[in-house]
Order: C-alpha cells, then structure tokens, then sequence
C-alpha cells in the first residue's frame, strides 16, 4: 500500500522502555525521521537514520531501521511523563531528502 | 529567528465562504510546505514549493483548494467554497536542503 503505518495508541509506565514500531512503503527512501507532536503545537524532528544504517543511539532514544521488511522502530529508555505525546514516523518519498510523508501518530501515554 | 509563523491560529467559519492560511517560513529555507491534520486520516501532504514554485501538488484535495508563494517569505492556502469536511488543523512547515521540516503551530479551520 501507500501509506505508512503505526499502531495508535501506546501506554507505558514511567521508568519503563518505550517501544514505538512502523512499517513504510518506499524502498528508496534516504532517510527515515520520527517527529514528536506535544499538544496544541507542531511536529518537532527527534532523530532520523539514513537508511543504509541499521541501528543509531541518541542518548534515550534508539532507533532500529530493518530494510528489508521496511520496518522501523523507536526506542525511548527510561520513559518520563514529559514524554507524553504524538509520535510520527516519516519517510522521505521518491528518494528525494524534504518530500516526508508521515504516518499517522502514536499517542504515548506515560502513567505513574 | 521566530520559527514558522502560521495565521490565523483559529478559524470558524460557515460553510461556503472563503477561507484564507498564510504562513510565514523561515527564513533562508528554500522548500515549503502545506499539511492536513485530521482524526480520521493523519497527516496529509497537501503541496510543496521549492525556491517558490510549486512541486508537487497532488495531495491537494479538490479545485477548491488553492496554494500561492509570492515570494520567499509568504505562502497562503486558499479554500474557496470551504465545506464541513475541511475542518482540520492545517501546518505549514518550511525546510532547507537536510529534510529536517521545521513545523508552525497549525491552524485550526473549523467549517460549521
């Protein structure tokens, strides 16, 4: 299909990892981003992964790109409620670097 | 610099009449863009221009859709009738070369 896909909704609790999962379309996307959207603002790039790496570490965050099932992950260590928020994946379509299309969020709740 | 810069922040207004998102990129950047956000379908890519020319237009719903750039520092998305299901928080975003899109904090357009 065209769209790039997350699961909706994710709780964990605070302390715990957090693990955010997303499947893209495009093979020859070049890079590979995940945004965070707190409430009432704009989407904020957390990190991203060229995609002929296959893992990256950005202090909390940690993010696994496997090509061949078009499957990337984002992993937040020792989760805090200032966590909290819309998480989107992005790929760069047509191998281009700015056209992004985004997937459709994952809502992280962080509860005590 | 103030980031992007996104008017009005709200809107209602009733269906049939004109509506007019203005947005204010960074400046230096060189690619801007129009988002659609809704409950029901995500984030939607509406258009994009480079260096002021539209690229790529194809996300743009219908003929009642219209997007300008006049110059580097300004783009409107035009909706003329609106309707009901445009309702939606509208982002522009602009970015330079890397792909990192800076986002506006969105307009709402709310379509009674």
């Amino acid at each position: 299909g065209e769209d790039v896909e997350q699961s909706l909704f994710l709780s964990v609790r605070e302390g715990d990892s957090s693990v955010i999962n997303c499947t893209y379309t495009d093979s020859s996307s070049t890079y590979l981003y995940w945004y965070k959207q707190e409430p009432g603002a704009g989407l904020q790039l957390l990190t991203y992964i060229f995609s002929n790496m296959d893992m990256k570490q950005d202090q909390r965050l940690t993010v696994l790109l496997n090509k061949k099932d078009k499957h990337l992950s984002l992993r937040i260590a020792d989760t805090q409620t200032g966590d909290s928020a819309i998480y989107f994946c992005a790929e760069s379509r047509s191998g281009g670097y700015n056209k992004l299309i985004f997937g459709a969020g994952t809502r992280l709740a962080v509860h005590p | 610099d103030a980031g992007v810069i996104q008017s009005p922040r709200h809107e209602v207004t009733e269906m049939g009449q004109e509506v007019t998102l203005r947005c204010k990129p960074i400046s230096g950047h060189d690619y801007l863009f129009w988002y659609r956000q809704t409950m029901m379908r995500g984030l939607e890519l509406l258009i994009y221009f480079n260096n002021n020319v539209p690229i790529d237009d194809s996300g743009m719903p219908e003929d009642r859709f219209s997007a300008k750039m006049p110059n580097a520092s300004f783009s409107t998305l035009k909706i003329q009738p609106s309707e009901p299901r445009d309702s939606a928080v509208y982002f522009c975003a602009s970015s330079f070369l890397t792909g990192e899109l800076f986002f506006g904090e969105g307009s709402r357009l709310t379509v009674l």
